[in-house]
């Protein structure tokens, strides 16, 4: 998993609750994202982060936060949970190779939302 | 919009039954198309980058070409251990750090 750790690996939580999701990463690499992926919509991109304390939103960013205060982690915050954010949660660290940055993923969060 | 396709959805076939799974694109200016694999469960696993139409990659059984307009993942003579959910993304051009993931192609290999 390219020295990337995700937890918990599992959380069932209640409606209206936060809920905060850890990425750890031992490559020391500048990017890392956070997906969900559910049935029918493949992979979609949450936030992003481009350094220490830079970040950016993705495609379904509603509803989420993130923080970046060192290298090695990122944290994904639902501010207050709901049904519809049930998902598989992935963070991924970036790796810039010529022109492109390869993405290596972690083995994901599963989270139900009662 | 810059949308990801791939096809079929879903592909069974018999062990060393090769083929191919298809990945069509609509970004100008690709910086990177990317090939993974997905096992239930887990998150996907980088196999391929391709960086210009005409270049190819192999690993393995599996090998993986571009064109301007779509990718193909070839499978050669496969077997159960090849089944999986293969996921194709690309890179837009410089300035957007973002990728775009196609949905999949879920595979399956009878013994």
């Amino acid at each position: 998993d390219a020295g990337i750790t995700q937890s918990p690996r599992h959380k069932v939580t209640e409606t209206g609750t936060p809920v905060t999701l850890r990425c750890h990463q031992t490559e020391n690499h500048r990017y890392m994202y956070w997906y969900r992926q559910d049935p029918g919509h493949g992979l979609r991109l949450i936030h992003y982060s481009y350094g220490v304390k830079d970040t950016d939103k993705g495609e379904v960013s509603d509803g989420y936060s993130v923080s970046r205060s060192k290298t090695e982690d990122f944290l994904l915050t639902l501010e207050s949970a709901t049904s519809s954010q049930t998902s598989v949660y992935f963070c991924a660290i970036g790796s810039s190779r010529r022109r492109s940055e390869t993405q290596y993923f972690g083995p994901g969060t599963r989270l139900l939302v009662l | 919009e810059d949308q990801v396709t791939q096809s079929p959805e879903a592909l069974r076939l018999q062990e060393g039954e090769s083929s191919s799974l298809n990945c069509s694109y609509t970004v100008s200016g690709l910086r990177g198309l990317f090939w993974y694999r997905q096992d239930p469960g887990k998150g996907p696993e980088f196999l391929f980058t391709l960086y210009s139409a005409g270049e190819e990659k192999e690993k393995e059984r599996l090998k993986a070409t571009l064109t301007k307009k779509e990718s193909f993942l070839h499978i050669t003579a496969p077997k159960p251990e090849d089944s999986a959910t293969y996921l194709c993304a690309v890179q837009p051009p410089m300035g957007d750090d973002k990728i775009i993931f196609g949905k999949g192609t879920r595979l399956h290999i009878l013994p």
